[in-house]
């Protein structure tokens, strides 16, 4: 069974500052995705970013980065020069590569940017 | 720019009526899956359907819930009888059914069962 856990309830960052989310999974598959959503006020799941877990090279996605730790199973993600339109929910969700491309959530971190 | 569209957007019902959600997955995607997200429990998964047939509807409590796929472009999931315990914002979400493509969302069902 693969788990997801966000060890951040909840987080502030100031406008313009830089934020890391944390986390971390379980799983014994070898092939699989990493991906972070972005939920608005709005409710819409906006993807944010995605890692390939044979790559060991570290996606970017303009501000937004991740740290991809395959041994330690972890999986941050950064966000650089924060701006209000970044206040939302973000989950950090797996997804094995063969077989069902179902996703694990993990329970979100709330980032609210401060102006 | 291709979305996942779900209907209605809100839903309030008493507590023994049926409820009926929709989904239109994005043109050409055949995994369409359907989550349900609550503040405790947060996002699970309650079915999921390849080409149309059911693969895994074990996060659904079988009693009252539903899924179903009458063609490509319909995916519905039916509650009856809902109670309050049910309300929660469902979400629809497709995918093209290869490892590396991420999941499409609708933007959900926020259903208040009273």
């Amino acid at each position: 069974a693969q788990t997801v856990t966000q060890s951040q309830p909840e987080m502030s960052v100031q406008e313009a500052e830089t934020v890391t989310l944390s986390c971390t999974y379980d799983t014994s598959e070898s092939n699989y995705y990493l991906f972070w959503y972005k939920q608005p006020p709005s409710r819409q799941m906006i993807l944010v970013i995605r890692q390939e877990a044979y790559k060991q090279q570290n996606a970017t996605e303009n501000r937004f980065s991740v740290n991809f730790q395959k041994a330690a199973k972890s999986f941050s993600l950064k966000i650089s020069d924060s701006q209000l339109g970044d206040t939302a929910m973000y989950f950090c969700a797996f997804m094995k590569r063969a077989g069902a491309n179902n996703l694990f959530f993990g329970t979100g971190t709330r980032l609210t940017v401060i102006p | 720019d291709a979305r996942v569209t779900q209907t209605p957007r809100h839903k309030v019902t008493e507590m023994g009526q049926e409820v009926t959600m929709r989904c239109q997955p994005i043109l050409g995607h055949n995994t369409v899956f359907w989550y349900r997200q609550t503040m405790m429990q947060g996002l699970e998964l309650l079915a999921y359907f390849r080409n149309r047939a059911p693969l895994d509807d074990s996060g659904m409590p079988k009693d009252r819930f539903s899924a179903e796929m009458p063609d490509a472009t319909l995916a519905t999931l039916k509650i009856q009888p809902s109670e309050p315990r049910d309300s929660a914002v469902y979400f629809c979400a497709s995918g093209s059914g290869a490892g590396d493509s991420p999941l499409h969302f609708g933007n959900g069902t926020r259903l208040t069962v009273t």
